[in-house]
This record gives C-alpha cells, sequence and structure tokens, in this order.
C-alpha cells in the first residue's frame, strides 16, 4: 500500500526562523511529490517533483526531491507568521493517474 | 473567481439522513477529484473523474456513497444513509489532463453528522 510519512508532526518556531519540512514515501511507479499549503481552508499547491536534486523556489520556500532515498524536504527561511499552516506532502504513482496520497502534514506555527 | 468551488460550504444532518455536495472545476480542466479529510489527517482519496467517465474509486467509498459527473462539468457526491463517522471536510479538486497530478483544491464542504 502507498504511504508517505512527514516529520515533525509539528514544529513551533520564531519570526526569523529557518525550518526544514521532511517528507517520506513508499509509492509503486512513482510519478511526483508534491506539497500544500493548507490553512483553515482549502491545500493550496506550492510545488510539483519530478527530478531528483533540482531544487525548485518560490520566495523564501524551496525544496528538493531526492528519488534514490525516497524523501522530500521544504525549506522556508526567514519564517512570517503568514507562514503558520499545516503543510502537506502528497505522492503521485501506481496505476492511477488521478490519485494523490497524502501525509498527515506538519503543523507549523511561528510567533512573532 | 476562477478557482474550484464547492457548495454548500458547511452541513450539519442527522444520522440517516441524505446529503449531496457539489463541486464546480477549473473550467479548461478535465480531470475531477474527491478527497475526505478529518482533523489532524491528511486529506484521503475517495474517486476520480476524466471527463464524465468515473476512472476510479477506492474501496473507503462504500456503497452509501456515489458520485457523478454527468456532462463532464460540475460533479456530485451524495452519501445516503449517514453515520457519524461520515462527519469529516469533503474536498474537490480538479486538474489539467496535460498536468495530471497538479491538483487544484476547493475550499470543501465541512459535513457534520449528529
Amino acid at each position: 500500500e502507498d504511504k508517505v510519512v512527514q516529520s515533525p508532526l509539528s514544529l513551533v518556531v520564531h519570526e526569523g526562523d529557518t525550518v526544514t519540512l521532511n517528507c517520506s514515501y513508499e509509492v509503486t511507479n512513482f510519478r511526483s511529490l508534491l506539497w500544500y499549503k493548507q490553512e483553515k481552508k482549502a491545500p493550496t499547491f506550492l510545488f510539483m517533483l519530478t527530478s531528483s536534486g533540482i531544487e525548485k523556489k518560490s520566495g523564501r520556500l524551496s525544496s528538493i526531491l531526492d528519488k534514490k532515498e525516497l524523501f522530500s524536504i521544504l525549506n522556508i527561511t526567514a519564517t512570517q507568521t503568514g507562514d503558520s499552516a499545516v503543510y502537506l506532502c502528497a505522492a503521485a504513482g501506481g496505476t492511477s493517474y488521478g490519485k494523490l496520497t497524502f501525509g498527515q502534514g506538519t503543523i507549523l506555527t511561528v510567533h512573532p | 473567481d476562477t478557482g474550484v468551488s464547492q457548495d454548500p460550504r458547511h452541513k450539519i444532518t442527522k444520522r440517516g439522513q441524505n446529503v449531496t455536495f457539489r463541486c464546480d472545476p477549473i473550467s479548461e480542466h478535465n480531470r475531477l477529484y474527491w478527497y475526505r479529510q478529518t482533523l489532524g489527517q491528511g486529506p484521503e482519496f475517495l474517486t476520480y473523474f476524466q471527463n464524465e467517465a468515473q476512472l476510479e474509486k477506492s474501496r473507503l467509498l462504500s456503497d452509501r456513497f456515489s458520485a457523478e459527473r454527468p456532462k463532464g462539468s460540475f460533479s456530485t457526491l451524495e452519501i445516503q444513509r449517514t453515520e457519524q463517522g461520515d462527519s469529516a471536510m469533503y474536498l474537490c479538486a480538479s486538474s489539467h489532463l496535460g498536468s495530471p497530478d497538479t491538483q487544484y483544491f476547493g475550499p470543501g464542504t465541512r459535513l457534520t453528522v449528529l
């Protein structure tokens, strides 16, 4: 059965800190790894990664994929209170071209 | 706003009642997905459509659940004889055939079964 595991489950930091969120996956016929940010509403798409070692960046957020070790990390530098959210990792693969398998999420709290 | 929309946003019902939710995907997206999310968990896949065809259903989708996308545009998810365990956020997402894995989510319908 496909599985995605995120760590830590929760993280509390102060503004300006840098955080690293982890995601490991076991998905047959893996195709891509996605990161979403979820505040008290729908998950918002951040990144999709398909190739190992290629960093994707968007402002203070960056992410990289390691297909050999089956994990991805999401980095957030110079955190702000607006970064407080649940960060979800999801993997696409298998015989389905529809299903995303999500991790449990990491709850990030940024204090002023 | 051209994002995914869902209606209603909240639904409170009594056990045993039937409920129906609607999802309108992004207009040029031909794939539509339903997920269920409970507190403290990531979304769990329920089913998806490509145009009007339902291509996959999770084993989570019991026979009390049915989804349709009759004209390949909006979709409905119906739950019959609701149970307290059905209480969850029901999320709809859509994607373009050219990038099927990049799914964009709607705001969700929060169902509470009393």
